[in-house]
C-alpha cells in the first residue's frame, strides 16, 4: 500500500483567511481523492483530482472555496479558502493503488475562529 | 437518494465475544463494499474489500459477508479484543469512477 505524508496535521485561522492543505504519496497515483469529516460525522468527497487537468468536485463543493493543484502524480494540494467557522473539519486526502483499498493521509484538523 | 447506514450507536462488548456491525444501503448497485477502521485522530484504515459476486471474505479475526440482494454487508470480528476499540466504517464503490461513497460508522467498545 501508499503512504501519504499530509500536513499540516492541524491548524486553527482566523475566519477570511485561507488554508493550503498539502499531501505527498511514496507512489505515482492517477487520482487522489479529497474528502472532509465534520465532528461526528462519516467522510464526505469534496474532489477528485488528476493530474493535468481541472479537479471534478461533487455536488456542494466548488472550485472557488476549495481550490486543488495536482502539479505530478505524487502530489496534490488542497485549499480552504475564505474561511468560515462552518469549515472547522477534518481533511484528508486518500489514494487508491492496486484496486483493493484506499489508503489515507493522516488528516488536517482545521478550526476556524 | 442513495443511503448507506451504520448503526450510530455505540456497540459495547465484552473481551473475547464476538462483535457483528451492520452496514445497510439502499438506492445503489455497488460494485464492492469495503470496510475501514478509524481511531479518533487518525485517517481511516483499510480492513477488507468484498466484491458484488462474493458471499464472505475472511482475514485473521475478521470475516465479512456481503448480500446484495438483502443490501447489506455484516462485518464480524471474532475473540475481541480492547484494542479493537475503534470506529468502523463500510463505504461503497465501483459506480463512479473510482469514487468511494462511506457510511457514518459504528464506534465499537470491547471492555476487558
Amino acid at each position: 500500500s501508499a503512504v501519504i505524508s499530509q500536513k499540516p496535521s492541524r491548524d486553527i485561522c482566523q475566519r477570511g483567511t485561507s488554508l493550503t492543505i498539502q499531501c505527498q504519496v511514496d507512489s505515482q497515483v492517477t487520482m487522489m481523492f479529497w474528502y472532509r469529516q465534520q465532528p461526528g460525522q462519516s467522510l464526505t468527497l469534496i474532489a477528485t483530482a488528476n493530474q493535468g487537468s481541472e479537479a471534478t468536485y461533487e455536488s456542494g463543493f466548488v472550485i472557488d472555496k476549495f481550490p486543488i493543484s495536482r502539479p505530478n502524480l505524487t502530489f496534490s494540494t488542497l485549499t480552504v479558502s475564505n474561511m468560515s467557522p462552518e469549515d472547522s473539519s477534518i481533511y484528508l486526502c486518500s489514494v487508491e493503488l492496486n484496486g483493493d483499498g484506499y489508503t489515507f493521509g493522516s488528516g488536517t484538523r482545521l478550526t476556524v475562529v | 437518494s442513495q443511503k448507506i447506514e451504520q448503526n450510530s450507536e455505540a456497540l459495547n462488548i465484552q473481551e473475547g465475544k464476538t462483535a457483528t456491525l451492520t452496514c445497510n444501503y439502499t438506492n445503489y448497485s455497488p460494485a464492492y463494499l469495503q470496510w475501514y477502521r478509524q481511531d479518533p485522530g487518525r485517517g481511516p484504515v483499510f480492513l477488507l474489500l468484498i466484491r458484488e459476486n462474493e458471499k464472505e471474505k475472511r482475514k485473521e479475526r475478521l470475516k465479512v459477508t456481503f448480500d446484495t440482494t438483502l443490501k447489506q454487508s455484516l462485518f464480524h470480528i471474532t475473540a475481541s479484543q480492547p484494542a479493537d476499540s475503534a470506529t468502523y466504517l463500510c463505504a461503497l464503490g465501483g459506480n463512479a469512477g473510482n469514487m468511494l461513497t462511506f457510511g457514518g460508522g459504528t464506534r465499537l467498545m470491547v471492555k476487558p
